[in-house]
């Protein structure tokens, strides 16, 4: 089936400090990018909807300049979460739609935790 | 008022018995639903689509009330591995077919 992969699943920066989470789909073509992040015990709360080649377009309330994202290929999205405040800590997932029949995959999601 | 709503649980189980649970979402307009297994600190594997007709996927049944605008899930003859947050998911066209996610119902299977 069609896999996503996500790298890194757990990583612990510094205040002040940006990290990449790098999403890779590895046998489909993934023309949309969702990026999720949810904090404990709470839901998946949509962050920002990628298409391949074009601007991401963020949900209220999540500041576009603070995560950024990048989706220059059919097969890979970067989220990088600059400046990072302890706030920030959360578990981020991917979730790419494959162009060709509208499926879902998640990635295994990524544990930042910002000390 | 949240868009997907679920009683977060949890749902504390026998082994063998039944366990059913709901979710409501206010969009009228929502076109496709579906029930999402989350285990603790992974990502979240879809379980089953709903449609309109109700459908079975084994031990499990997941129904569709559209007047009410409510899914359901039922689990039949629970295992320890069913063990997981149930995350009850919609989406529609209008808003690019994104997926929006339940609070999640927690399932605690016990021997």
């Amino acid at each position: 089936g069609a896999v996503v992969s996500q790298h890194p699943s757990r990583v612990i920066c510094k205040s002040g400090t940006s990290v990449k989470i790098e999403c890779r789909s590895l046998d489909f073509q993934a023309t949309t990018m969702f990026w999720y992040r949810q904090f404990p015990k709470q839901s998946l709360m949509l962050m920002a909807t990628s298409n391949e080649g074009s601007k991401a377009t963020y949900e209220q309330g999540v500041e576009k300049d603070k995560f950024l994202i990048n989706h220059a290929s059919l097969t890979l999205s970067t989220l990088t979460v600059t400046s990072a405040h302890p706030e920030d800590s959360s578990f981020y997932i991917c979730s790419a739609r494959d162009s060709g029949n509208y499926d879902y995959t998640f990635g295994s999601g990524t544990r930042l935790t910002v000390v | 008022r949240k868009e997907v709503e679920q009683d977060p649980g949890p749902f504390n189980v026998p082994e063998g018995a039944t366990v059913a649970f709901n979710c409501t979402y206010s969009n009228s307009a929502s076109q496709s639903f579906f029930w999402y297994r989350q285990d603790c600190r992974k990502e979240p594997k879809l379980l089953m689509s709903v449609y309109s007709s109700g459908n079975e996927d084994g031990r499990f049944t997941a129904q569709l009330n559209r007047a009410s605008q409510y899914i359901s899930l039922l689990i039949r003859d629970s295992k320890l591995s069913d063990s997981a947050t149930y995350l009850c998911v919609v989406s529609h066209k209008a808003a690019g077919n994104k997926l929006t996610f339940g609070g999640g119902t927690r399932v605690l299977v016990k021997p």
